[in-house]
């Protein structure tokens, strides 16, 4: 059975403040692992795809590291802004899956001014 | 560059009916996927078509089927409809080759079973 997990459920925190979020995933026959910014009412957005071990990637204030050997991945938002509010999910792809993605729960995190 | 075009936005059914959904990829994604999203689920994929053939399928019954068409245009089917095939249908386009393609996902269709 393939689970991808995402912690916390959700988040509340203030204007400015730095947060992390953590998605565990198999690592066995790993691919590719995927983060997606979902905001109320539009479509999810690709952030990352990453696929080695150790890689860390940056986009803005949001960045991301990855550890295939022990199956996690983390995503970082610093000095959050309340447009950071979203639903931000992470999906892991399986050596010879084609397009599959198994997606985790994802963390729903709200930034209030 | 257009979007990933899903339509229709709304569909209000009733059980034992049945459906089809559109999704126009992104010109030039030859790989279509599709999920469902239902409250505390999260997505969960159906199916991904390339080149007009199912490369993969998730767990769902054979009431879920789907097809592609030569110009890389999906459609989703959803025969004998219950009421729990309510949910959020998500389709979502990429370029196949290559490990770091990400989706990019159309703004989907909201699927009412009453």
């Amino acid at each position: 059975i393939l689970n991808v997990e995402q912690s916390p459920q959700s988040l509340h925190v203030q204007e400015g403040d730095s947060t992390n979020f953590t998605c565990s995933f198999p690592s066995s026959n790993f691919y590719a692992l995927h983060w997606y910014r979902w905001e109320t009412a539009k479509s999810p957005e690709a952030l990352f795809v990453m696929t080695l071990n150790g890689d860390e990637k940056k986009k803005g204030r949001i960045s991301a590291t990855l550890n295939t050997k022990e199956g996690y991945s983390y995503l970082y938002i610093k000095g959050s802004q309340p447009e950071d509010s979203a639903t931000y999910l992470c999906a892991s792809k399986i050596y010879n899956q084609g397009g599959k993605l198994i997606f985790g729960q994802g963390t729903e995190l709200s930034v209030k001014p | 560059k257009a979007g990933v075009t899903q339509t229709p936005r709304y569909l209000i059914k009733t059980r034992g009916q049945q459906v089809t959904l559109s999704c126009s990829p992104i010109s030039g994604h030859r790989s279509v996927s599709w999920y469902q999203q239902t409250p505390g689920q999260g997505l969960q994929f159906l199916f991904e078509y390339f080149s007009e053939t199912q490369r993969n399928k998730g767990n769902f019954p054979g009431r879920f089927s789907g097809r592609q068409f030569s110009n890389s245009r999906s459609e989703m089917n959803v025969s004998t409809l219950e009421l729990g095939d309510s949910a959020l249908y998500l389709c979502a386009s990429s370029l196949p080759e290559g490990r770091n393609s990400p989706l990019h996902f159309g703004n989907g269709t909201r699927l009412t079973v009453t």
